[in-house]
């Protein structure tokens, strides 16, 4: 299995502003993810973190609102941009770990309210 | 684009009797994966499937796989309240796909 901590867990932030998600993993990782999920509703990928490189976004997520950095194998941020209200969501990383096989481990969640 | 539908969205159930989600997938699937997120949880993978007609048991969960390797179901035998929460099939093509969800609350 994997350990995976998030910062911050939570944060209230107004509109305009950016905030950074961190995510650590203590396990060797192969694939690293983020994904945002609304209150009650199912798992949107917004990119996968792919490590010295460009993140691969999927359709209706860029980099200049979502842009993310994976220095390493086991640490990754995202960074939600100019927020406004429709960004408030909680973001999640998973990752995928060098002995398992797909199964994604996903971190505790950073909750984000947007005013 | 690729979509994942699960049914039913809500299902309250009395403890003890028995649940079941299905998930579709508008494409082929090379596996199906579930998880389960209790309320103000994450999600935790609970198996995956790969191979087509593929069955799996978890003590009272049975997991199985479409032989068209579209769709797949989850079903609980003699819910307990410990089965609450919102259960996710993930169907991998190009890219893991969640399905919709199927939250289940299970009634004492």
């Amino acid at each position: 299995s994997a350990v995976i901590s998030q910062k911050p867990s939570r944060d209230i932030c107004q509109r305009g502003t950016s905030l950074t998600i961190q995510c650590q993993v203590d396990s060797q990782v192969t694939m690293m993810f983020w994904y945002r999920q609304q209150p009650g509703q199912s798992l949107t990928l917004i990119a996968t973190a792919n490590q010295g490189s460009e993140a691969t976004y999927e359709s209706g997520f860029v980099i200049d609102k979502f842009p993310i950095s994976r220095p390493n194998l086991t640490f990754s941020t995202l960074t939600v941009s100019n927020m406004s209200p429709e960004d408030s969501s909680i973001y999640l990383c998973s990752v995928v770990i060098a002995s398992s096989y797909n199964e994604q481990f996903f971190g505790p969640g950073t909750r984000l309210t947007v005013l | 684009g690729q979509q994942v539908m699960q049914i039913p969205q809500y299902q309250h159930v009395q403890e003890g009797e028995d649940f079941t989600t299905y998930c579709n997938s508008s494409t082929t699937l090379s596996n199906i994966q579930w998880y389960k997120q209790r309320p103000g949880g994450h999600p935790v993978f609970l198996i995956q499937l790969v191979k087509s007609g593929e069955v799996k048991k978890q003590k009272r969960l049975t997991f199985q796989f479409g032989e068209a390797k579209k769709n797949s179901s989850l079903h609980i035998t003699a819910t307990q309240t410990t089965d609450v929460g919102t259960y996710f099939c993930a169907g991998l093509s190009n890219q893991f796909y969640f399905g919709t969800g199927t939250s289940l609350t299970v009634i004492p």
